[in-house]
């Protein structure tokens, strides 16, 4: 597998506050990066992908203004949920796929974000 | 519209059963499917991946895949109340890296 780490773990904060969450690839170099987000009793759903040295690709319907993505280094990429408001409450992930051809993902311990 | 469908359960089976979790997709260009264990507050951990048609075992888990059905399932065998988790399916399609289709996953309680 791979090794992934996040932080927080957990998070509260005010509505319209921002809130940045890290994740960084221990035991690998990892060009790209992916930022999922799990809302109670729904599916993990692919919010953007990560890129090191430039932008960010970003889901349809994830607003990219809103979810601010760097990647400047090979081992970290950060999530800035920007003015957050309640609706944002979720568990956001970040993955890396050590293999293009297998596509598995190797999830980090996750961000729980709750918004006030 | 990319689906993955799995019974929500719960699902409940004693110690030592065999557990049988089902997943159907929608896409028959699927190409790789994953199974996750993910336990209550966690993120999701892989434990099976399987890219071919018919039964792939790992210890005491078997996925078996059937694309003409469109049909991937995992069976855990001699349960144990530590395999108690969501199970999630997760199904790439496309070559689109790092995109991966999951189900709500199934909940499993292996009781004592």
């Amino acid at each position: 597998g791979a090794v992934v780490s996040q932080h927080p773990s957990w998070v509260i904060c005010k509505s319209g506050t921002s809130v940045k969450i890290e994740c960084r690839s221990l035991d690998f170099q990892a060009t790209t990066m992916f930022w999922y987000r799990q809302f109670p009793k729904q599916s993990l759903m692919l919010m953007a992908t990560s890129n090191e040295g430039s932008k960010a690709t970003y889901e349809q319907g994830v607003e990219k203004d809103k979810f601010l993505i760097n990647h400047a280094s090979l081992t970290l990429s950060t999530l800035t949920v920007t003015s957050a408001h309640p609706e944002d409450s979720s568990f956001y992930i970040c993955s890396v796929s050590r293999t293009r051809a297998a596509g598995e993902l190797f999830f980090g311990e996750g961000s729980r974000l709750t918004v006030l | 519209q990319k689906e993955v469908e799995q019974n929500s359960g719960p699902l409940s089976v004693p110690e030592g059963a065999i557990a049988s979790l089902n997943c159907t997709y929608s896409d028959r260009g699927s190409q790789s499917f994953f199974w996750y264990r993910q336990y209550s507050g966690k993120s999701p951990e892989l434990i099976m991946s399987i890219y071919s048609n018919g039964d792939k075992e790992d210890g005491r888990f078997t996925a078996q895949l059937n694309k003409a059905s469109q049909y991937v399932s995992l069976l855990i065998r001699d349960s144990q109340p530590s395999d108690s988790a969501t199970y999630l399916c997760a199904v790439k399609i496309g070559s689109t890296l790092g995109r991966l289709y999951f189900g709500r996953g199934t909940q499993l309680t292996v009781w004592p």
